[in-house]
């Protein structure tokens, strides 16, 4: 079974731009959230998604937006970049009913 | 409240120790707290996870050691191995939402 695939693996963009990232979970599993993971903050929770809606939102600010297709299938944007952004983001999927949330290997977000 | 604090921030170990990592909460709303085991370039991977029912969970060389009026869990690993140096997060969630709260991480080195 495959696991949560994200897309690209790495990104460089130039601050002010906008960034859009793909994640494709498990086959099977509804559920999916996104993370950032920064060396300075550790993991922080952005937004969680199922059955195309969105069931959460972390602390984050509104250039951060996400959206989930019939298919499960994820994605997250970020606009008006800044050199802050920079981090690696995590998209996480999960069968609803369950705990467990599996965890993709990332995107590596670089704002130059 | 919504913080889970861990500790320690690195630990290094020979090769067959048992490092502990320890984390605290304050949400009594948590039921669910998993840890992650993350490689560098990596994405955090799912190593094991308990509910507040249960004080203890072993898998394999890894357990969990749960107290609950104390507020407290602490990861084991027994007979630790060089390929276990990595990063090790705990987290905790609330029922009814893949929205986990991560601790900020133990990097582990064991040597051999």
């Amino acid at each position: 079974k495959a696991g949560v695939t994200q897309t690209p693996r790495y990104l460089i963009k130039t601050r002010g731009q906008q960034v859009t990232l793909s994640c494709s979970p498990i086959s099977g599993h509804r559920s999916v959230s996104w993370y950032q993971q920064t060396p300075g903050q550790g993991l922080q929770f952005l937004f969680e998604y199922f059955s195309e809606t969105q069931r959460n939102k972390g602390n984050f600010p509104g250039r951060f937006s996400g959206r989930q297709f019939s298919n499960s299938r994820s994605e997250m944007n970020v606009s008006t970049l800044e050199l802050g952004d920079s981090a690696l983001y995590l998209c996480a999927s999960s069968l609803v009913g369950t705990f467990e949330a599996f965890f993709g290997q990332g995107t590596r977000l670089t704002v130059v | 409240q919504q913080q889970v604090k861990q500790s320690p921030q690195s630990l290094i170990v020979q090769k067959g120790g048992i490092p502990i990592i320890n984390c605290a909460y304050e949400n009594t709303a948590f039921d669910y707290f998993p840890w992650y085991q993350q490689f560098p370039g990596k994405g955090p991977a799912l190593l094991i996870a308990i509910r507040p029912d249960v004080s203890e969970k072993k898998e394999g060389r890894f357990t969990i050691s749960f107290n609950k009026s104390a507020k407290q869990f602490s990861l084991h690993i027994m007979d630790s191995q060089p390929g276990d140096s990595a990063t090790y997060f705990c987290a905790a969630s609330s029922s009814g939402t893949y929205k986990y709260i991560f601790g900020t991480g133990t990097r582990l080195k064991v040597l051999a």
